[in-house]
């Protein structure tokens, strides 16, 4: 079964500190990778999508991530976090034929003013 | 654009009871929509597809007769908690696909909190 991994459950920086979070599927076709937030009490949102063409994504917020399709990865990254980018974060991923959507544990971000 | 509501955003209930929660979408129309249920502190796991028309598709584990699902129109799934006990307290969020697009968006209700006492 399709399953996704996240590297960290908590991590915790302070204000300007640069970001990168761990995402790993295992998947061998091709799919379709997300990363949504979800800040506290609210919705999940879609920060950025990879389905195709260039590898590094560029999202909202001032978020990337860059898929790396030999390493089955889609890291998460941003220059430079504020305390505002406080949330819980999901990699997700999709195969070819819109099934199995799955979803990664999670990694919640703590940004210290 | 693109947006998904859900009702109630929280309900209590009592052991054996049923409770219905509504997903809409607002602006667009799904022909599938998701629902999946999130506990304190973990991710999303996804609990059945919904397809307008037709009966939903239950991952495994998760009980159909327990977990009703209805998708009757194109913007609106429901989701049937029947004889609901304390062991299904939990967040319950749906998405739904717009129908065109290539790379299987999902956008996401606010979710419902409910609470079995």
């Amino acid at each position: 079964a399709q399953s996704v991994s996240q590297h960290n459950h908590h991590v915790i920086l302070s204000e300007a500190a640069s970001l990168e979070l761990g995402c790993n599927y295992s998947y061998g076709g091709t799919v379709n990778l997300f990363w949504y937030v979800q800040y506290p009490g609210q919705h999940l949102q879609l920060l950025l999508k990879y389905f195709s063409g260039d590898p590094l994504v560029k999202g909202i917020k001032g978020f990337e991530a860059e898929f790396i399709k030999s390493k089955f990865s889609f890291n998460l990254r941003k220059p430079s976090v504020q305390w505002s980018d406080t949330a819980e974060y999901f990699c997700a991923v999709i195969d070819l034929y819109g099934q199995n959507f799955v979803f990664g544990p999670g990694t919640r971000l703590s940004v210290l003013p | 654009g693109a947006v998904v509501s859900q009702h109630p955003s929280w309900v209590i209930c009592k052991s054996g009871t049923s409770v219905k929660i509504e997903c809409r979408s607002l602006d667009f129309q799904a022909t599938t929509m998701f629902w999946y249920r999130q506990f304190p502190k973990q991710s999303l796991m996804l609990m059945a597809t919904s397809n307008e028309g037709s009966k939903a598709t239950y991952e495994q584990g998760v009980e159909k007769d327990k977990f009703l699902i209805n998708h009757a129109s194109l913007t609106l799934s429901t989701l049937t908690v029947t004889s609901a006990h304390p062991e299904d307290s939990s967040f319950y969020i749906c998405s739904a696909r717009p129908p065109e697009g290539d790379s299987y968006e999902q956008y996401f209700g606010p979710g419902t909190r409910l609470t079995v006492t």
